[in-house]
Formats: structure tokens, C-alpha cells, sequence
């Protein structure tokens, strides 16, 4: 199957810091990639789909001026954390759509702890 | 996307098959059915899918009803390493805009040695 990595895996940082995740399709190009987030005990909730060469677009109740997202290439999607919070503590989860049937594939993941 | 309803949490014993199943009575005729499980502190990770024909892959078994109005993912079985969160979700490709997923709660297996 598809390669979908994400850098860094863990991260602690301290409150009022801003925080950069990246999310990598190693092994196909994908336009699309989307972003999740996963608190304790709970399903994984769609934050914003990111598009290739575009403006990404935000579920509703997200703020986008929180949770930068840049998608400048083919392979890479980032997502930023700015002024990072304890509430923002969570596991932040990418996905890659590839090919024309467009099967999505997860990364492993960044847990996020912000003190 | 067409919603789905699970059990919130199954038990199996190693080595024996188990049965997670999955009710979708408003599935529309081009949603297909998709399983993905998630490992603890893992990402998800596809498992099968299936539209109208029941389907086997190296990972399971997926039973799709006559009426598509439900499905069972089958591990027929089962081993420590698939103690999960199995979530069940539809999705039409065919729909653009509905290409992102939208998770439930998922049904929790524990898989007892």
C-alpha cells in the first residue's frame, strides 16, 4: 500500500509556542490530503482538507488562523499550530488521497503535548 | 455521508473469528462500504470495502446483506495484533465533495489471549 509519513511523531512544546507537523506521501503525488484530530478515547474528527496549490477548506468550528495549513507541493502538506495551547494537546492525524478511485491513506500520526 | 451505527465495544477470544457489525439503512445505491481499524496510537489503516458482493482480502472478509442495508467485517481469526478501534464507513467516490471520511465512534475489540 501507499507511504504516508509524518514528522515529527511526538512533540511537547509550551504554551503561547507554535507548533509545525508535516504530512508526506512518499511514494505518490496527491493533490489532496486532509487533516484529523483525535483526542483521548475518541474518533478521529476532520479538521480541514488540504488542497495542492490552494486555499485549504475548514470544518466548521476550526479556526484557520490557528491551524495553518500550507500544501505547496505534491508530497507535502503542513499543518501549524500557532500559539499553541494545553486544550490543543491532541494526536494529529494526515491522509493522502491516491489514484483516480481515490483510496485514502493515514499517516502514523504526531501526538502533541503542549504544557 | 450516510450514517452508520456500531457496537460500541466487542470481545473475541484468540485464534477464534469474530463478527463486527455494521448498520447503514440509509446507504444510498452508490455509497460503498468501507472498513478501517485503528491500533492504538496508530493512524487508521485501510482494511476492505465492498459495494453490492461480498469481498475477501488477506485482512478479511466483508459480508454486505442483500438489502445493503448492513454488513459484518469477519476475521476469521483473530490474533492479539487486531485488538482495534473497526470503524465502518460509507462513501460514494464517484461525489468530489464527499471525498474526505467521516468517522463514527467505531466498535472497540479487545482479543483475549
Amino acid at each position: 500500500g501507499a507511504v504516508v509519513s509524518q514528522h515529527p511523531s511526538w512533540v511537547i512544546c509550551k504554551s503561547g509556542t507554535s507548533v509545525k507537523i508535516e504530512c508526506r506521501s512518499l511514494d505518490f503525488q496527491a493533490t489532496t490530503m486532509f487533516w484529523y484530530r483525535q483526542f483521548p478515547k475518541q474518533s478521529l474528527m476532520l479538521m480541514a482538507t488540504s488542497n495542492e496549490g490552494s486555499k485549504a477548506t475548514y470544518e466548521q468550528g476550526v479556526e484557520k488562523d490557528k491551524f495553518l495549513i500550507n500544501h505547496a507541493s505534491l508530497t507535502l502538506s503542513t499543518l501549524t499550530v500557532t500559539s499553541a495551547h494545553p486544550e490543543d494537546s491532541s494526536f494529529y492525524i494526515c491522509s493522502a488521497l491516491r489514484g483516480s478511485y481515490n483510496e485514502q491513506f493515514f499517516g502514523p500520526g504526531t501526538r502533541l503535548t503542549v504544557l | 455521508d450516510a450514517k452508520t451505527t456500531q457496537p460500541n465495544s466487542m470481545e473475541s477470544n484468540e485464534e477464534e473469528p469474530v463478527h463486527l457489525p455494521c448498520n447503514h439503512s440509509t446507504i444510498s445505491g452508490t455509497d460503498y462500504i468501507h472498513w478501517y481499524r485503528q491500533l492504538p496510537s496508530q493512524g487508521p489503516e485501510y482494511v476492505i470495502h465492498g459495494l453490492t458482493s461480498n469481498v475477501n482480502n488477506r485482512m478479511a472478509s466483508l459480508a454486505i446483506a442483500e438489502d445493503r442495508k448492513s454488513s459484518t467485517l469477519i476475521l476469521h481469526r483473530a490474533t492479539l495484533r487486531d485488538a482495534a478501534v473497526y470503524y465502518c464507513i460509507l462513501r460514494d467516490p464517484r461525489n468530489q465533495g464527499a471525498q474526505k471520511l467521516v468517522f463514527g465512534q467505531g466498535t472497540r475489540l479487545t482479543i483475549n489471549p
